[in-house]
């Protein structure tokens, strides 16, 4: 099984709304992903939770706030979005490591419109 | 940095005729790992290949298959018998020895001709 899994699927939000996007895999992986991909470009990384501890944060704005509650789960709150952050958010989960089964795994993707 | 280029923004090949597209990445490692990711219209990437760089001979799965050239920093995805299915965006990767996050180069976008 190599599931990964979003929700919702598809979000409209508005400036001042807040919102969060879930992800869940259940493949024992210990570093999950979140990407920003904006339409015919490849995705953007955007953070990145090594143990439940956030690794890597790629300058992100402070409107979108990770979280990472277990291992299973990664959340991505979202507050005072701009209609610039409309896209598409993909999580991602990997085994850690350095080694060739670190390899990530992607779910579907919440398709984000703020308006 | 690691840098990955796809020179062919799109491509297209008659179904069951066979297509290569192409991917080139700059490193200065000599241990790496390289992959092809297929975004169909659904969205959700999923993994067709890698290869491991160490490795010399070329992966293959099913009719995906490889021609990774680690001197010329070249790594090509060949399709073979394509079908309907393959259409989507292929999006080569590339990733450090370390535990690093992806490198993704900007896509080619496959259309298969019935």
């Amino acid at each position: 099984d190599t599931e990964v899994t979003q929700t919702p699927k598809h979000l409209v939000m508005g400036m001042t709304n807040k919102k969060s996007l879930k992800c869940e895999q259940h493949m024992g992986h210990r570093a999950m992903y979140w990407y920003k991909q904006k339409a015919k470009k490849p995705p953007e990384l955007m953070f990145v939770y090594s143990y439940e501890k956030l690794s890597i944060n790629e300058s992100v704005p402070s409107r979108f706030s990770p979280e990472c509650p277990n291992s299973s789960l990664l959340n991505l709150h979202l507050h005072a979005l701009q209609p610039e952050d409309s896209a598409l958010y993909l999580c991602a989960s990997s085994q850690e490591g350095t080694g060739a089964k670190n390899i990530q795994y992607f779910g579907a993707g919440t398709r984000l419109s703020v308006l | 940095a690691q840098t990955v280029t796809q020179s062919q923004p799109e491509m297209s090949v008659q179904e069951a005729e066979t297509v290569t597209l192409s991917c080139t990445y700059d490193t200065s490692e000599s241990d790496y790992y390289l992959f092809w990711y297929k975004q169909p219209p659904s969205r959700q990437m999923i993994l067709v290949i890698r290869q491991e760089a160490y490795k010399q001979q070329n992966a293959t799965e099913n009719r995906f298959s490889v021609n990774f050239q680690k001197a010329a920093k070249s790594f090509s995805l060949k399709i073979s018998d394509s079908q309907l299915g393959d259409a989507a965006m292929y999006f080569c990767a590339y990733r450090s020895s370390g535990n690093t996050p992806l490198v993704f180069g900007k896509g080619t976008r496959l259309s298969v001709i019935a």
